[in-house]
């Protein structure tokens, strides 16, 4: 497609929830990127998959969190048994290459709210 | 690792003014630096990135020069306006990180 597209926009959970969120990076990126964006925060890494490669996990904050990244396109983000501290914005981005010569485009992110 | 650190807002302008947000980083080795800007309700955008020493990344208005000599990489526009208001991502990724690393971002709000 012509951007990342991220799905759903929203959601809102109970506690205790699991939750999968959805990107469809850009046609022919071979990068993706998940990060989370907490009220007042910064953006915070999560996880990165390039090509065929084992993904770098290292940002995950919990074993609760899991991704996958099927046929190099579409990922998806698995948050089990949700707590409230999950409550953030969940960005994707995806890019061409390595990120220091081309940076990211982002998707608009899923708004995630845990009650 | 990576870090970066950008001056904390919110940052209020009257229109037309002149903006400047700071940026500092650290980094092992050269890093790439980016400014990302996230209008209301809408994902990050790439503003403008500089790859190397001395270079200047421009767009819409606004500029910021790789100073490697300070680790810095302000942000400034001339004459901003009330379609500017949104926050702004300073980032960097350098050649051993496969990912960017970002500030905490800067709320603008321009009033007319």
């Amino acid at each position: 497609g012509a951007g990342v597209s991220q799905s759903p926009s929203n959601k809102v959970t109970e506690k205790g929830k699991d939750v999968e969120l959805r990107c469809d990076p850009i046609s022919g990126h071979t990068a993706l990127y998940w990060y989370r964006q907490s009220l007042g925060q910064g953006l915070e890494f999560l996880i990165y998959f390039q090509g065929n490669s084992a993904p770098d996990k290292s940002g995950l904050p919990s074993d609760r969190f899991s991704a996958e990244r099927t046929g190099g396109s579409v990922s998806t983000l698995t948050i089990q048994r949700t707590q409230q501290e999950d409550s953030a914005v969940y960005l994707c981005a995806s890019s061409l290459g390595q990120a220091t010569n081309y940076g990211y485009t982002f998707g608009s992110g899923t708004r995630l709210t845990v009650v | 690792g990576d870090s970066v650190t950008q001056m904390e807002g919110p940052v209020t302008l009257s229109e037309e003014a002149f903006l400047t947000i700071n940026c500092t980083y650290t980094a092992t080795g050269y890093p790439s630096l980016f400014w990302y800007v996230q209008y209301p309700g809408e994902g990050l955008q790439l503003l403008l990135k500089a790859t190397k020493a001395d270079d200047k990344g421009s767009n819409k208005g606004f500029e910021a020069t790789y100073r490697k000599e300070t680790t810095s990489f302000h942000l400034e526009k001339g004459s901003v306006q009330v379609s500017d208001s949104a926050v702004y991502f300073c980032a960097s990724s350098s050649g051993s990180a496969r990912q960017l690393t970002f500030g905490s971002g800067t709320q603008l709000t321009v009033l007319p």
